[in-house]
């Protein structure tokens, strides 16, 4: 499979405890996004990264949010001290900014579920 | 910021029938994107409008972007059990590195 891969696919932690998602690209992609979709809500943008330079992130990201993309290929968020509301699911996607596809789309990872208890 | 709207947030239909759903955005926008989301899995794309007053068809499908760049639909002929799922309008940014997506719409069809 070469798409775009998450891992975890479900996570459940207690509140206050720090958790780490890993997405891994398409591999010549060098365009990679995370999101965050609660239910019944479109996918909502947290950050992106060109390679690996973080361009640009949500206003209302807090600052308990971070994340890498050290070398340019994986990434990872993480999330400190973990409230209730950030329980959500959390989407990565990639896609490359030279040849194809035609289309600047966006290829979604399967997503990561947080429950925060 | 941007916003983008989508109505209706569900719509049952009998296996058959029509569907549409409508996006309109707070900005003009560079271009649309559509995507849709099966129950359970994650936004897969379906297609980029980029012109003002574009139509473009896939089979059953066809996609609109209005004449200003602000509003867009897509309308389903007669629906199929394996059209259900949401369906997300995406509007680029000037820039064309960012997605804000609307609240999508649930499409439910019952055979």
């Amino acid at each position: 499979d070469t798409g775009v891969s998450q891992d975890p696919r479900h996570k459940i932690t207690k509140r206050g405890q720090n958790v780490t998602f890993r997405c891994d690209p398409i591999s010549e992609h060098n365009r990679l996004y995370w999101y965050r979709q609660t239910l019944g809500q479109g996918p909502e943008f947290l950050t992106y990264f060109q390679n690996e330079a973080q361009l640009e992130k949500s206003r209302l990201l807090s600052d308990r949010f971070s994340a890498e993309r050290p070398k340019g290929s994986f990434s990872t968020l993480e999330i400190q001290r973990t409230e209730q509301g950030d329980s959500a699911m959390y989407l990565c996607a990639s896609r490359p900014t030279k040849g194809l596809p035609l289309y600047n789309e966006q290829f979604f990872g399967p997503g990561t579920r947080l429950t925060v208890l | 910021g941007q916003q983008v709207m989508q109505i209706p947030q569900y719509q049952h239909v009998q296996e058959g029938e029509d569907f549409t759903t409508y996006c309109n955005s707070s900005t003009t926008l560079s271009n649309i994107q559509w995507y849709k989301q099966r129950p359970g899995g994650h936004p897969v794309f379906l297609i980029q409008l980029v012109k003002s007053g574009e139509v473009k068809k896939q089979k059953r499908l066809t996609f609109q972007f209005g004449e200003a760049k602000k509003n867009s639909s897509l309308h389903i002929t007669a629906t199929q059990t394996t059209d259900v799922g949401t369906y997300f309008c995406a509007g680029v940014n000037n820039a064309g590195n960012m997605l804000t997506f609307g609240g999508g719409t649930r499409l439910m069809v019952k055979p």
